[in-house]
């Protein structure tokens, strides 16, 4: 059972635009959401993350939109760059559990960004 | 400089042999993770270890092994019973019941 669902599967933006992804999950119990940046050949690296008791934050040109009730969030990435060009994951975790910290991960987003 | 080290990055593998990947991290995290990365399918957790001498199998376990002696090592072994081993293999590690993982660079397993 897959419990993060994220889409779309890939994106083409141009330099400047404002590329969405966009995940949905089904634990209610999770309360940890970041969003993991990769680039081709390398370990994912954490981009942003947060938790449901806020619904929106910011990280320079990063933003995650949280919806606790449609049980969604979304990365917003303000005047994309060709820099930006990866792939980005979202995930999830139930910190309460005794389980230690356990990320569920999205299936990923290609990012493209042209010039 | 703290990090997460992973060899080999790549590997070549005979269908019925083991092998076994190496990861090294040296930021004194006592969680330790192995994920398999396929395309399309996103990160999937193998086996995971938040104290040493103690690992729990994560959501695909069969077909690997792994063991934890050191806090600072968690080497993954794929044995000939994973039917289906070609992948691009994750490391990663943080403090138990925190947030960030930090990610190793990988090791592409390919069997010929």
């Amino acid at each position: 059972q897959q419990q993060v669902k994220q889409s779309p599967q890939s994106l083409i933006v141009q330099k400047g635009g404002i590329p969405i992804i966009n995940c949905a999950y089904e634990n209610t119990a999770f309360d940890y959401f970041p969003w993991y940046q990769q680039f081709p050949g390398k370990g994912p690296a954490l981009l942003i993350a947060i938790r449901p008791d806020v619904s929106e934050k910011k990280e320079g040109r990063f933003t995650i939109s949280f919806n606790k009730s449609a049980k969604q969030f979304s990365l917003h990435i303000m005047d994309s760059q060709p820099g930006d060009s990866a792939t980005y994951f979202c995930a999830a975790s139930n910190s309460v559990t005794g389980g230690g910290n356990k990320l569920t991960f999205g299936t990923g987003t290609q990012l493209k960004v042209e010039l | 400089d703290g990090g997460i080290t992973q060899s080999p990055k790549y590997l070549f593998r005979k269908e019925g042999q083991n092998v076994t990947l190496s990861c090294e991290q040296n930021l004194n995290h006592d969680a330790m993770y192995w994920y398999r990365q396929d395309p399309g399918q996103g990160l999937r957790l193998i086996y995971y270890s938040q104290i040493v001498n103690d690992f729990q199998k994560g959501d695909i376990a069969e077909g690997y092994s792994v063991s934890r002696e050191k806090k600072e090592s968690f080497p993954l072994t794929v044995t000939s019973a994973q039917k289906n081993p070609t992948a691009f293999y994750l490391c990663a590690s943080n403090e138990r019941n925190t947030g960030e993982l930090f990610f190793g660079e990988g090791s592409r397993l390919t069997v010929l």
